[in-house]
């Protein structure tokens, strides 16, 4: 069975960094792309991250790129989301997804986590 | 990006009524689309991938179809366990977006 567990999340100010993991079992973690895609309190979903099985691409949403870092150890099973300089903004549940290919970023999800919730604020 | 727009955002319907979600892409996406069910608090719930294909141990009242730019998502018999918000996904390409969500009630 597919288990995804997120960890990580709490409360920051705006400025400041936390790290999200995600711990993944029961599939072979290092054959498959994942992603990270959050929900802001009473809103929709958004798609953040992916990163290919590799871990030799990721690609990132236009609202996070260049504060945002995703990374994998593909030997600990581990998915990894930095998050520096957050803002207000950025406060969400984030859910880490496992990917259906080894390269694409783009698919449908079938496997989520039960998400770990970011909170920005002063 | 693609962008996803559904209608209506919201909609309230007797148990038993049919009820259908509409989905629109600003491209064209063949059938490189997903819906999800999600409860308060819990994560989406894969229904339909492929525009149409129901997942495994999803009840036959889920139906989806289209094609290009319009899709649509039905529950034949609407049931109090359906009430939730539903999202559509494109994944033709990347990034992969969704719609903002439509929430079903039951009156």
């Amino acid at each position: 069975e597919v288990q995804l567990l997120e960890s990580g999340g709490g409360l920051v100010q705006p400025g400041g960094s936390l790290r999200l993991s995600c711990a993944a079992s029961g599939f072979t973690f290092s054959s498959f792309a994942m992603s990270w895609v959050r929900q802001a309190p009473g809103k929709g979903l958004e798609w953040v991250s992916a990163i290919t099985a590799s871990g030799g691409s990721a690609f990132y949403a236009d609202s996070v790129k260049g504060r945002f870092t995703i990374s994998r150890d593909n030997p600990k099973n581990t998915l990894s989301l930095q998050m520096n300089s957050l803002r207000d903004d950025d406060t969400a549940v984030y859910f880490c997804a496992k990917g259906l290919y080894s390269s694409s970023y783009y698919y449908y999800i079938q496997h989520w986590g039960q998400g770990t919730l970011v909170t920005a604020s002063s | 990006d693609i962008q996803m727009t559904q209608s209506p955002s919201s909609l309230s319907a007797s148990e038993g009524d049919r009820v259908s979600i509409t989905c629109r892409a600003s491209q064209g996406i063949s059938n490189f689309l997903a819906w999800y069910q999600q409860k308060p608090g819990k994560a989406p719930k894969l229904l339909i991938s492929g525009a149409s294909t129901l997942q495994s141990g999803v009840p036959s009242r889920f139906s989806g179809g289209g094609s290009g730019t319009d899709f649509t998502l039905t529950i034949t018999s609407l049931q109090p366990e359906d009430v939730a918000t539903y999202y559509c996904q494109q994944y033709n390409s990347g990034p992969p977006t969704f719609g903002q969500g439509t929430k079903v009630e039951i009156k």
